[in-house]
């Protein structure tokens, strides 16, 4: 089945500067790949995500990027706040007989400092 | 909100027993997936219901069983509950017609402690 990496566990950053936090998986036939973030009790919040024909997309201050080729995904934080603080979780999905699953990354808590 | 509602949001109870969680989906969607997080282990997908039929499972234990009714909300029933099984449990819904790539909206999540 598919496998989601990702990288780093934790990430500490400055008020005002960028983050960047790394994903890879290993079934090339997955091609959807949604970015959550999880606040101390509550459940996963969807803030972006990106499909396979596409190589980059931006919300404001989020974005992300995907490399097929080498099976690797990106959430890019810029100008980060203090409340971009949470737990940030990767995922990708691959269709099993027309629908889809998703298999999650193990997550990483992003701390932004004021 | 993500509209997607889920109870209760805390349940505690003691090994051997068994508990149902309720989850219904954003008005709309036909599939409710299930998902359990625990510290170790992640968020795991445990299964997936599309208008009542489930259509994938993925780590569900079998003492763990769930369905969809025709109003669309889900439970999952977990039985013969061990330690182990303490974590959070949460339901995302989705859309999910055939043929696309829909996003999953997840719910606030059942704590579920067993002693």
């Amino acid at each position: 089945g598919e496998n989601v990496e990702q990288h780093p566990s934790t990430l500490s950053v400055q008020e005002g500067d960028s983050a960047v936090i790394k994903c890879t998986y290993s079934d090339s036939a997955s091609n959807y790949f949604p970015w959550y973030k999880q606040e101390l009790g509550k459940g996963p919040q969807l803030i972006i995500d990106i499909r396979s024909n596409v190589g980059e997309k931006k919300d404001q201050r989020i974005a992300v990027t995907l490399n097929k080729t080498a099976k690797h995904f990106s959430l890019h934080i810029t100008e980060t706040q203090p409340e971009d603080s949470a737990v940030y979780f990767c995922a990708a999905s691959i269709r099993n007989s027309g629908y889809s699953t998703l298999t999650f990354g193990k997550g990483t808590m992003l701390l932004v400092s004021p | 909100d993500s509209g997607v509602t889920q109870t209760p949001k805390h349940l505690i109870t003691a090994t051997g027993q068994r508990v149902t969680l309720r989850c219904s989906p954003r008005s709309g969607d036909l599939s409710v997936y299930w998902y359990q997080q625990s510290l170790d282990q992640g968020l795991q997908f445990l299964i997936h219901y599309y208008n009542g039929e489930e259509r994938a499972k993925g780590n569900i234990l079998e003492r763990f069983s769930a369905q969809q009714f025709p109003d669309l909300h889900s439970e999952l029933n977990l039985s013969s509950l061990e330690l182990g099984d303490s974590a959070l449990y949460f339901c995302a819904s989705s859309v999910d017609q055939k043929g696309g790539q829909y996003e999953q909206y997840f719910g606030p999540g059942t704590r579920l402690t067993v002693t």
